[in-house]
């Protein structure tokens, strides 16, 4: 079974440019969730989407956004990048139920000019 | 609102002894608990996860943890370090389990592996 694979692998963009990421799940999973890693604040919760809707969301400026198509593949959108949002972006899938396991993809680096 | 505490930024430990990660925890309800790996350039790997079901978790690599609910702690070990095992862990809290409300992850701990 594939893993949750992320594209692009790396980028670079300088500030006031926007920017999208891709995630594609495990298949059968049907919640994405997206994550924020970087050396200052570690790993900070962004957003998780499930059946193409938001059920929750992190502590994170209005300029990150997100969504899920039907196929559970998910996107996520800086809009007006700052330094600060250079960042290691990790998306992870899961089952529907409570107590299972977030498979991680191997991220996005993404390097703000 | 939960929280986690991983203490000491960096473990150094000899190839062959023991590794112990500490790792504690707060909660407003009886809490899920993850250990991951990252190693460089790469996701995260779960290495195990405590549900409620046993206090002592095995999980991969040989690694287990102990959850404790009078400490608020849920330390991972490991008998004998291994080179392989360098690398940063983590240790994350949930309060449903699974994606819905996000995973809280400690700092990270860097283990470092001595030969």
């Amino acid at each position: 079974k594939a893993g949750v694979t992320q594209t692009p692998r790396y980028l670079i963009k300088t500030r006031g440019q926007q920017v999208t990421l891709s995630c594609s799940p495990i298949s059968g999973h049907r919640s994405v969730s997206w994550y924020q890693q970087t050396p200052g604040q570690g790993l900070q919760f962004l957003f998780e989407y499930f059946s193409e809707t938001q059920r929750n969301k992190g502590n994170f400026p209005g300029r990150f956004s997100g969504r899920q198509f039907s196929n559970s593949r998910s996107e996520m959108n800086v809009s007006t990048l700052e330094l600060g949002d250079s960042a290691l972006y990790l998306c992870a899938s899961s089952l529907v139920q409570s107590d299972n396991e977030q498979f991680f993809g191997p991220g996005t680096r993404l390097t703000v000019l | 609102a939960q929280s986690v505490t991983q203490l000491g930024s960096h473990v150094s430990v000899s190839e062959g002894a023991l590794v112990l990660l500490r790792c504690n925890y707060s909660s407003s309800v009886p809490p899920y608990l993850f250990w991951y790996v990252q190693y460089p350039n790469q996701g995260l790997q779960l290495l195990l996860k405590y549900t409620s079901a046993a206090t002592l978790v095995k999980g991969i690599n040989g690694f287990e943890a102990e959850f404790k609910k009078s400490e608020t702690s849920f330390h991972l070990t490991k008998p004998s370090a291994h080179m392989s095992d360098a690398a940063e862990y983590f240790c994350a809290v949930s309060e449903s389990g699974g994606g819905a409300d996000g995973l809280t992850f400690g700092k990270g701990t860097h283990l470092i592996i001595q030969p």
